[in-house]
């Protein structure tokens, strides 16, 4: 079945110790999409790709960087994480028409110790 | 700015009808889409209407009416597993803007 895959599942780190997530889809989809979601809070976006072209929210710090090296994958670099990044981080992908409807992704649930 | 109201909790028993509102206040959207998301889950589309109306799929159906900026979702025959939150969300410069959800408790 076509899916967004996020791995792993949970991550555990340290306090300032970066980390990656990672993200891939079989749907082929041009648009990928980081966000960060918050206990009882809707999702964040980050940032997303169209194709390779990246998109950087105003307000997304710079201690988080983002790659796409092809279609399938994209990962989430944290370069300095802080207690306040713990968080489920979702992926999602689109295929960028109008509708937008966004497939997401299992997520991600960071622990920073 | 653009914004999306929603009610931040709403409870019903099993068997019955409720509708979730979400007002916002946001111009040049394509559409109005709704999530639900199961908790520890992730968020998996329900409903997209792109123009004013009603549209209906299975027990859910979804109203937008943008002169009124408005738009609800509504669940026919509530079962358990319903309990989620719900988002609302419009389309926009190839982004998706939520709404902060609203938590669904489903009771017997």
């Amino acid at each position: 079945d076509a899916m967004v895959i996020q791995n792993p599942r949970y991550q555990v780190t340290q306090f300032g110790k970066p980390v990656t997530l990672s993200c891939s889809q079989t749907l082929n989809h041009n648009v990928m999409y980081w966000y960060q979601q918050k206990s009882s809070q809707a999702p964040k976006l980050l940032f997303h790709y169209y194709d390779k072209d990246f998109n950087n929210e105003a307000d997304t710090p710079d201690n988080f960087q983002s790659r796409r090296p092809n279609t399938s994958f994209c990962f989430l670099d944290i370069r300095s994480p802080g207690l306040g990044d713990a968080a489920m981080y979702l992926c999602a992908t689109s295929t960028g028409g109008t509708q937008e409807t966004q497939y997401f992704g299992p997520g991600t649930r960071l622990l920073v110790l | 700015g653009q914004s999306l109201e929603q009610p931040s909790e709403v409870t019903a028993v099993e068997g019955a009808i409720v509708q979730i509102n979400c007002t916002y206040q946001t111009s040049g959207f394509y559409g109005l889409s709704w999530y639900q998301q199961h908790d520890g889950g992730a968020p998996t589309f329900l409903s997209y209407n792109a123009l004013d109306g009603l549209e209906e799929t299975g027990r859910f159906s979804s109203f937008l009416s943008r002169s009124d900026s408005y738009g609800y979702l509504l669940l026919q025959e509530l079962q358990m597993k319903d309990s989620a939150s719900y988002f609302c969300a419009v389309s926009r410069g190839g982004k998706l803007i939520f709404g902060q959800g609203t938590e669904l408790s489903v009771k017997p």
